[in-house]
């Protein structure tokens, strides 16, 4: 199975700040990795399909971008909303694996 | 406005089965391809498995803790997506998310349902 290994799992921002992402596969994946966000208490939301096509309806101020094996989540301008815990997911081989989460904390 | 709704979790004991739903609407579910993902409580998302349509051939692939134990299958006059949970353990507790798959660039869950809560407990 190929594993995804995300970094940092924690990370305290203030409202304002640039934040990045990184998830690294165990091996090459091409650009078949995913980004979500979810909330406490609801279900994970597509923000970034393909490495780095922006799901309709999500801000701009979230970008993706990566292939191989490094992929990378940024949010230009973190607003009050996007506190929350993001998820890569391969879609490259079944079973596809998520990585372990990065909990976006308020500083 | 594509809708997923779970349904059929609740408590277990090890060893049991339990069946769940996922009522489709909003898109043609005869031509989607659909998926299981699970969140045990206070940890991250799981996938469990995923069926083709049946023009695509039908075919189901699962992660290997619920290979032989879990069974995805679907009904297409009903628009709905079924996940069989057999021989239940309690680290299959969890909410069970179904999810549509996009196959446009990539697999990736488009749309999710709020998830059931299965509790596997004695």
């Amino acid at each position: 199975d190929i594993q995804m290994t995300q970094s940092p799992s924690s990370l305290s921002a203030s409202v304002g700040d640039r934040v990045t992402i990184t998830c690294r596969a165990s091996q090459s994946i091409s650009g078949s990795l995913h980004w979500y966000q979810q909330k406490p208490g609801k279900a994970p939301k597509l923000l970034i399909y393909a490495a780095s096509s922006l799901q309709s309806g999500v801000p701009s101020r979230f970008s993706g971008s990566g292939s191989g094996t490094h992929f990378t989540l940024t949010i230009s301008s973190l607003q009050p909303e996007d506190f929350a815990t993001y998820y890569c997911q391969q879609s490259y081989s079944t079973p596809q694996t998520f990585g372990q989460g990065t909990k976006l904390e308020i500083k | 406005e594509v809708q997923l709704v779970e349904s059929g979790g609740g408590l277990v004991k090890p060893g049991g089965s339990l069946r769940l739903s996922c009522a489709a609407s909003g898109f043609t579910f005869n031509n989607a391809w659909m998926s299981w993902v699970r969140q045990a409580p206070g940890k991250g998302l799981e996938w469990v498995g995923r069926t083709k349509s049946k023009t695509d051939g039908g075919t189901t692939d699962y992660a290997a803790p619920v290979k032989d134990r879990f069974t995805i299958s679907r009904d297409d006059s009903k628009n709905t997506l079924y996940l069989q949970m057999n021989s239940l353990k309690a680290e299959d507790t969890a909410v069970y998310y179904c999810t549509t798959v996009s196959r446009s660039s990539g697999y990736y869950a488009k749309y999710w349902g709020q998830g059931t809560l299965v509790t596997v407990s004695s």
